[in-house]
């Protein structure tokens, strides 16, 4: 069975730009969450998706934004790109929602603005 | 809200020797525990998790780790390491409602030869 896969592996973008990034779960998984790992933070978590729905949303601004699709599949955006937004963000997939599913991660995709 | 701690950033260890890496947690609340591992240029892969029952829990790559309900801990141990353990680990804990994991700062291991 195929993992997590996160297009693109590496992006860079300057300030003010936008981007978007695409993540497509294990088959048959229908949760996603997505993460920001940066050196001073660490792993940080942004959004939940199941079901087409934003189930749970971590502490960041309105600028970052995600959805899912029917077939799973679901994308990041960042719009108004900052120099902080450079980091690798990683999605990760479970079967369900909640409880102790286990999340599965992708390679991530590195972002890095100029 | 939950919270993780580990405790040392770096562990430097010679090959063949055991190890252990550090973790506590905050929550006012039940919690599930675990332990990811990544290599470099890689995302996280799972090591173990506690979700309840015996609190030794037995991963991969001949991991283990010990639930300690009273001192708040899930300490990773390995009895011998390879040069394949270098990589950085991270503890991380999630309430038992929500996907969402609390991840540790990580803690970068270094085996020697």
């Amino acid at each position: 069975k195929a993992g997590v896969t996160q297009t693109p592996r590496y992006l860079i973008k300057t300030r003010g730009q936008q981007v978007t990034l695409s993540c497509s779960p294990i088959s048959g998984h229908r949760s996603v969450s997505w993460y920001q790992q940066t050196p001073g933070q660490g792993l940080q978590f942004l959004f939940e998706y199941f079901s087409e729905t934003q189930r749970n949303k971590g502490n960041f601004p309105g600028r970052f934004s995600g959805r899912q699709f029917s077939n799973s599949r679901s994308e990041m955006n960042v719009s108004t790109l900052e120099l902080g937004d450079s980091a690798l963000y990683l999605c990760a997939s479970s079967l369900v929602m909640g409880g102790p599913d286990t999340q599965y991660f992708g390679p991530g995709t590195r972002l890095t603005v100029l | 809200a939950q919270s993780v701690t580990q405790l040392d950033s770096q562990v430097p260890v010679f090959e063949e020797a055991p190890v252990e890496l550090r973790c506590n947690y905050s929550s006012s609340v039940s919690v599930y525990l675990f332990w990811y591992v990544q290599y470099p240029n890689q995302g996280l892969q799972l090591l173990l998790k506690y979700l309840s029952g015996s609190t030794l829990v037995k991963g991969i790559n001949g991991f283990e780790a010990e639930f300690n309900k009273s001192q708040t801990s899930f300490h990773l141990r390995k009895p011998s390491v390879h040069i394949s353990d270098t990589a950085e680990y991270f503890c991380a804990v999630s309430d038992t409602r929500a996907q969402k994991l609390v991840f540790g700062q990580g803690t970068r291991l270094t085996i020697n030869p």
